[in-house]
């Protein structure tokens, strides 16, 4: 069983079009990232929320907690080729423990 | 740029082999995770290091072990490799010990177990 499932699995836009992935649990988490991955890299890391309903923003990408935190969506607008990624989100359960990692969504957006 | 770096970069080996993957975390990072990434799926953690010590561990078996050295650099060693054993093997490093605080991804080896 995934602790995190991240949906949908696959995501094939248009540049400009909007999007939203998501990132759900049945657990807790004290924090929840959001990671880019591109052929050949490792994971980089986006944003990392904390607090429940909290909402980040970086540029065209928008972060949110849920309130009760177990899910987190991320929202792209007007996407750009550059975005074309997978997108994992992961989550301690608490402070000072492993990162668990959804499978991502691999999104991917042609001109 | 992270300047986590790893090698080899790919590496092909058979059932039955040992196999040591290196990393090179950066500069003042006393932190060291080691993560394995299936085709498909997300990064799972297998251990981290903070001191040369091993500072928790994931659901790995016995033959994935590690060691890092004080000059920030660590080594992933896989005993008895099984055609399962076939993924990108990460390290990230961070400059706080904490399983769950920021970490930085080197590129991975690819590893191809036949």
């Amino acid at each position: 069983t995934q602790l995190l499932e991240q949906s949908p699995q696959f995501l094939s836009i248009q540049e400009g079009e909007n999007l939203t992935v998501y990132c759900n649990s049945s657990s807790v988490f004290s924090s929840l990232q959001w990671y880019r991955q591109e052929p050949g890299e490792g994971p980089v890391l986006l944003v990392t929320v904390v607090t429940g309903g909290e909402v980040k923003k970086l540029k065209r990408l928008t972060f949110q907690f849920g309130d009760a935190r177990k899910d987190s969506s991320l929202h792209i607008t007007a996407a750009q080729t550059g975005d074309t990624g997978l997108y994992l989100c992961a989550g301690a359960r608490q402070a000072g423990t492993a990162l668990i990692f959804g499978k991502g969504t691999t999104l991917s957006v042609s001109s | 740029e992270t300047g986590v770096t790893q090698s080899p970069t790919h590496l092909i080996k058979t059932r039955g082999q040992q196999v040591t993957l290196r990393c090179s975390s950066q500069s003042g990072h006393n932190t060291v995770s080691w993560y394995q990434q299936a085709l498909g799926q997300g990064p799972q953690f297998i251990f981290q290091y903070y001191r040369e010590e091993e500072n928790g561990r994931g659901n790995f078996p016995p033959r994935f072990s590690g060691l890092q050295f004080p000059n920030y650099s660590s080594e992933l060693n896989v005993n008895a490799l099984e055609l399962d054993d076939s993924a990108l093997y990460l390290c990230a490093s961070s400059p706080e010990p904490g399983l769950g605080e920021t970490q930085y991804f080197g590129p991975g080896t690819r590893l191809l177990v036949l």
